[in-house]
């Protein structure tokens, strides 16, 4: 069993819709938890962090945490086109920079006009 | 801030050819950078960990002898792909840790080797 599980996808939603990304992992030692965006053949960009079960939000995007559940979630509301691009999930045990993350295998994302 | 160039952004080269692969941190000094392979539709694997000034760690499976990671200076880290094959046909990121919170990519590298 992979630690982070992601369904990959594809996920087509009309302009407006809310959106709803989850991850599942297996290892309850993971602390730190992102959300990154990749557009084709590009880096992963930063989108949210949180390190603590609930939710977080930041204009359209809201995180949420469970720890009890080991289940990590992600709401785009009033998706645009310009939201089109995959999804990582990540996370990680530590914050020390000498860690890497764990990432999912990305759900890929469409939203049509 | 906390950006990391990455350079080049695609390659093709011939099979048993090596390529390098730079990895720049403008604004900031990286003391770690990690090195991850992405298949398509597949995530991101780490394969190495480099640290300035000592040797890379590698994670199983990955061949130090053929992945070749130098991080001789603060801002600078390369991937030398040695005698590359047509598996080694990937997307190449590298990642540094931000000082505040999270990790920044580089934009990406996709070899292709023919």
């Amino acid at each position: 069993q992979k630690e982070v599980e992601q369904d990959p996808g594809p996920l087509s939603v009309p302009e407006g819709a809310i959106v709803s990304l989850n991850c599942t992992y297996s290892n309850s030692a993971f602390q730190y938890f992102m959300w990154y965006r990749q557009y084709s053949r590009k880096g992963p960009e930063l989108l949210m962090y949180t390190y603590s079960s609930g939710n977080k939000e930041d204009g359209r995007f809201t995180a949420q945490v469970d720890k009890s559940s080991k289940y990590i979630s992600l709401f785009i509301r009033d998706s645009q086109p310009s939201d089109s691009a995959t999804y990582l999930c990540a996370m990680s045990w530590n914050s020390n920079s000498g860690y890497a993350l764990n990432f999912g295998k990305g759900t890929s994302l469409l939203v049509t006009p | 801030g906390a950006v990391v160039s990455q350079h080049p952004s695609w390659v093709i080269c011939k099979s048993g050819t090596s390529v390098k692969i730079e990895c720049r941190s403008l604004d900031f000094q990286a003391t770690t950078m990690f090195w991850y392979r992405q298949f398509p539709k597949q995530s991101l694997m780490l394969m190495a960990t480099s640290n300035e000034g000592s040797k890379a760690t590698y994670e199983q499976g990955v061949e130090k002898d053929k992945f070749l990671i130098n991080h001789a200076s603060l801002t600078l880290s390369t991937l030398t792909v040695t005698s590359a094959h047509p598996e080694d046909s990937s997307f190449y990121i590298c990642s540094a840790p931000m000082k505040t919170y999270g990790y920044t990519f580089g934009s990406g590298t996709r070899l292709t080797v023919v």
